[in-house]
C-alpha cells in the first residue's frame, strides 16, 4: 500500500450505532488530520495529531472521538450520530513542523446516517 | 474571521484558458495551496504560494497577491480530464482553511 488509505469506503449507520473509521499512512508522516467534506461546503478540519498529541479540536461534538496510536494510524470513533453528520470524511497526513509541506489525503470514507 | 471565495462552478472548452480565482481573509497567513478533486476521490496537491507572483508547472500556473488577498489558478490546452473541482486552501501554520471549491466542467 502507497499513500494515504482508509477504511470502509462506504459506511451506513443508524444513529445508535457505533462504529470506527480507520486511517493509515506509508509516508512516513508524523502528522494527521480529519477533514469533514458535505455537499456544497468548504472542507472542515476536525482534528489534528502532531508526534501523535492532539493539537487542534475544531468544537467538534463529543460524538465525533479521534485515537492516534502512533504516527501511520488514525481512527475516527462514532456514537450516536445524527443525520447531519452524513458526509465525506477525510484523512490525511503531512510533516509536522513545516507549515508549508503539502497535506496528502486519502480517498475518504462516505458516511450516511439514517 | 475567516473567509475564503471561489466560483461555485465554471465551464470551458477543451484546449482553452481557463483561470479561477480565490480571494481570502483570513486572520493569519502563511501560504496558499491549491488542490484538485475529481469526483469520488481525494484532493491531490497541484500548488503553493507564499510569495507573491506566478508559479507554473506545466499546463497548470498559480498566482498570489498577498496585499490584494487574491490568488488564481490558471490551466492551459484544457483536457476533457481537467474536469474536477479545484480547492483554494489558506495555510495558517499547516492548519488549511479550505474554500469550497469551484467544480470545474470542460467540453468538447
Amino acid at each position: 500500500e502507497t499513500g494515504v488509505t482508509q477504511t470502509p469506503r462506504h459506511l451506513v449507520m443508524g444513529m445508535t450505532n457505533k462504529k470506527s473509521l480507520k486511517c493509515e499512512q506509508h509516508l512516513g508522516h508524523n502528522a494527521m488530520y480529519w477533514y469533514k467534506q458535505s455537499a456544497k461546503k468548504p472542507l472542515e478540519l476536525m482534528f489534528v495529531y502532531s508526534l501523535e498529541e492532539r493539537v487542534e479540536n475544531n468544537s467538534v461534538p463529543s460524538r465525533f472521538s479521534p485515537e492516534c496510536p502512533n504516527s501511520s494510524h488514525l481512527f475516527l470513533h462514532l456514537h450516536t450520530l445524527q443525520p447531519e453528520d452524513s458526509a465525506l470524511y477525510l484523512c490525511a497526513s503531512s510533516q509536522a513542523g513545516d507549515s508549508s509541506y503539502e497535506q496528502y489525503f486519502g480517498p475518504g470514507t462516505r458516511l450516511t446516517v439514517t | 474571521g475567516q473567509n475564503i471565495d471561489q466560483p461555485t462552478e465554471m465551464t470551458a472548452t477543451e484546449g482553452a484558458i481557463v483561470q479561477i480565482n480565490c480571494t481570502y481573509q483570513t486572520s493569519g497567513f502563511n501560504g496558499l495551496f491549491w488542490y484538485q478533486q475529481h469526483a469520488g476521490e481525494a484532493p491531490t496537491f497541484l500548488s503553493y504560494n507564499v510569495l507573491d507572483g506566478l508559479e507554473e508547472k506545466g499546463r497548470f500556473s498559480s498566482f498570489l497577491s498577498r496585499s490584494k488577498g487574491y490568488s488564481y489558478l490558471l490551466l492551459k490546452e484544457l483536457q476533457m480530464k481537467d474536469s474536477a473541482s479545484y480547492l483554494c486552501a489558506v495555510n495558517q501554520g499547516g492548519k488549511l482553511i479550505f474554500g469550497q471549491g469551484t467544480e470545474l466542467s470542460v467540453k468538447p
